[in-house]
């Protein structure tokens, strides 16, 4: 079974700071990996995903995020926060394997990101 | 490119109505999923369809049903509404739902039972 864990359900930055937002998931096979923002009253919008090849990789808006497989992370990162970061961000996996979990995203509980000026 | 159209975007019911929601998926997009979300249990899968053939079905009650017609839209129907079902409830599309085609999501649908 598949499982997204969130460290956090609540992170404060101040504008400029980096931002740091955990995720680890559990998967008996290889998993693919998102992240997702949602801002009020909105749906989910991509970050970034990771499926083969590189392990780190660059989204939109600056952030970016490494898959560590010996960790079973896949934290999400930007150097400098902007106020408008602030909003709820999602960590989701998908597996790669065929069968009755095709296309069904996991999502952890989220993560409200505030941003202080 | 039109992204995912979610109608309508609010609903007020009562209990034991029934609603229909309805979604229609990025243009050339086959695979439409519909999700749940509410504070005490965060983003729940419900179902997706593929061809007009439902091929995946989270854990929820018979109540909550869909259907996905030739042009690839959806609707999903709840029938005999629950105050439990306030919830927004999210479409998301993708070219043929496989693992590693990120999904493409509404603004979703703000269902209130009164």
């Amino acid at each position: 079974a598949q499982s997204v864990t969130q460290l956090g359900s609540h992170v404060s930055v101040s504008e400029g700071a980096l931002v740091l937002l955990r995720c680890n998931y559990s998967s008996s096979v290889p998993p693919y990996l998102f992240w997702y923002v949602q801002y009020p009253n909105q749906g989910l919008q991509l970050l970034l995903k990771y499926t083969t090849g590189a392990t780190l990789v660059k989204g939109i808006n600056g952030f970016e995020a490494e898959f560590k497989k010996s960790e079973t992370s896949f934290h999400l990162t930007k150097p400098s926060a902007h106020m408008s970061d602030a909003a709820e961000y999602f960590c989701a996996v998908t597996v790669a394997d065929r069968g009755s979990t095709l296309g069904r995203l996991y999502f952890g509980r989220g993560t409200q990101l505030t941003v202080w000026p | 490119k039109a992204g995912v159209t979610q109608t309508p975007r609010y609903l007020i019911k009562t209990r034991g109505q029934q609603v229909t929601l309805s979604c229609s998926p990025i243009s050339g997009h086959r695979s439409v999923s519909w999700y749940q979300q509410t504070p005490g249990q965060g983003l729940q899968f419900l179902f997706e369809y593929f061809s007009e053939t439902q091929r995946n079905k989270g854990n929820f009650p018979g109540r909550f049903s869909g259907r996905q017609f030739s042009n690839s839209r959806s609707e999903m129907n709840v029938s005999t509404l629950e105050l439990g079902d306030s919830a927004l409830y999210l479409c998301a599309s993708s070219p043929t739902g496989a693992g590693n085609q990120p999904q493409h999501f509404g603004d979703g649908t703000r269902l209130s039972i009164l």
